[in-house]
Order: structure tokens, then sequence, then C-alpha cells
């Protein structure tokens, strides 16, 4: 797992707190990615980053903020976040190939968020 | 809205048979479809790539189909052993990106 990683690998959070987590990637990748993944949901694709695009999906709430300082670290800052927003948060990154997408994704190991 | 399924009820299977799983999708006209493997407390990890023009892919003991027709994936996983047990994930791209669309995954389990 040294290709991404992610730290805390565990955040236990109130709600009236504030953290950040903290995605690496040392693959040489030029995009990276906010995953949420809920018991019996489907991985969510929460934003992208990348030297093409940067995507915002909708329906995630302004209480998740990304930034991207440059090609190899991605962050996901929380403030005052809800106890229905507890899950495994995945980053991932991948290389643009150009080819028409399908690009492989390397997902680190994940943060156990849990929100009291 | 897009809607994948995958099998919601855990497989269960013996070692040396060979595993089905299957990925429907509805709303959709995508790519690609990707399949991924996770392992608990991990994140998914890449197996394999179809695009919305190919018909069969392999990779050693991996094969999946992709039949746009009846907008399904079929991922089999041949010879099957314990280690393969697992939950696995299909995904779903549009053309030109790597925004992908997940299903719940389906897990697998191989028994001596």
């Amino acid at each position: 797992e040294t290709g991404v990683t992610q730290t805390p690998r565990h955040l236990v959070m109130g709600m009236t707190n504030k953290k950040s987590l903290k995605c690496e990637q040392h693959l040489g990748h030029n995009a990276m990615y906010w995953y949420k993944q809920s018991a019996k949901k489907p991985l969510e694709l929460m934003f992208v980053y990348s030297l093409e695009e940067r995507f915002e999906n909708n329906s995630v709430p302004s209480r998740f903020s990304p930034e991207c300082p440059n090609s190899s670290h991605l962050f996901l800052h929380l403030h005052t976040l809800q106890p229905e927003d507890s899950a495994l948060y995945l980053c991932a990154s991948s290389r643009l190939s150009g080819t028409g997408g399908g690009d492989t994704q390397y997902f680190g190991p994940g943060t156990r968020l849990t929100v009291l | 809205s897009q809607k994948i399924e995958q099998n919601s009820e855990a497989l269960n299977i013996q070692e040396g048979k060979t595993a089905t799983l299957t990925c429907n999708y509805t709303n959709y006209s995508p790519a690609y479809l990707q399949w991924y493997r996770q392992d608990p407390g991990r994140g998914p990890v890449f197996l394999l790539l179809i695009r919305e023009n190919e018909k069969e892919k392999r990779k050693e003991r991996l094969k999946v189909t992709f039949d746009t027709t009846l907008k399904q994936s079929l991922f089999h996983i041949t010879a099957s052993q314990p280690a393969d047990s697992a939950t696995y994930l299909c995904a779903l791209g549009p053309g030109g990106g790597n925004k992908l669309t997940f299903g719940t995954g389906t897990q697998l389990k191989v028994e001596l």
C-alpha cells in the first residue's frame, strides 16, 4: 500500500470538530479522487482533481471541502459533520492516458470516519 | 437515474469451480466497464477493463464479458481458490473520462 497512502486510518470526531483527511500518491499520477463508501451502498465519487478538470459531485454537502495543492497531495477538510457522514473515505489516483477514459484507479486503504 | 445492480446475495462456491458474477445496469450507456476487488479494510484493486466495442477480455483465470444490448457484464473466475474470497465491484465509466459509477459489489466466498 505504498502507492497511495491515507492518514489517518481511523478518525472519531464530534459534530463541532474540524479535521482534515490527507492523501498522498507516490505513483507519478496526474489525477486524484475522493470517494465515500457507506455500508451497503456503492462507492460514491465525491471529487476529482486533474490537469484537465476539477469535478465536484453536486450531492456532496458543503461541509466537505477538498484541496489539491499539487498532483501528489489531496486533502478533504471536514467541518460540522453529521452522524450520517460516518463512512470509509477512499482516495484514488490515476494517470490520464488520453485514450478515452478507463484509466486504472489506484486506491488508498481509506480513512474510517466515525462522527459522534 | 443510473442504476447498477450486482448479485445482492453473497456467492458461496466450492474450490476449483468457476465463479460467475453479474453486473446489470440501466439508464446508462457506458464507454467502458471495470472490475475491482476489495478485501475487508482495504481499498479496491483494479482487475480488468473492457470497452464498449469489446465482447470479452481475459487475464489469467479471469474473464469478463460485456453485452451492451443486454446492458450486462459477467465476470468469471475459473479454478477458484479460497484466496479469491473478497468483494468484487463493477464500475462503469463515460467516454473520455474517469468518473466511475460503482455497483454495490458481490461478496464471494470460496470454500474448501
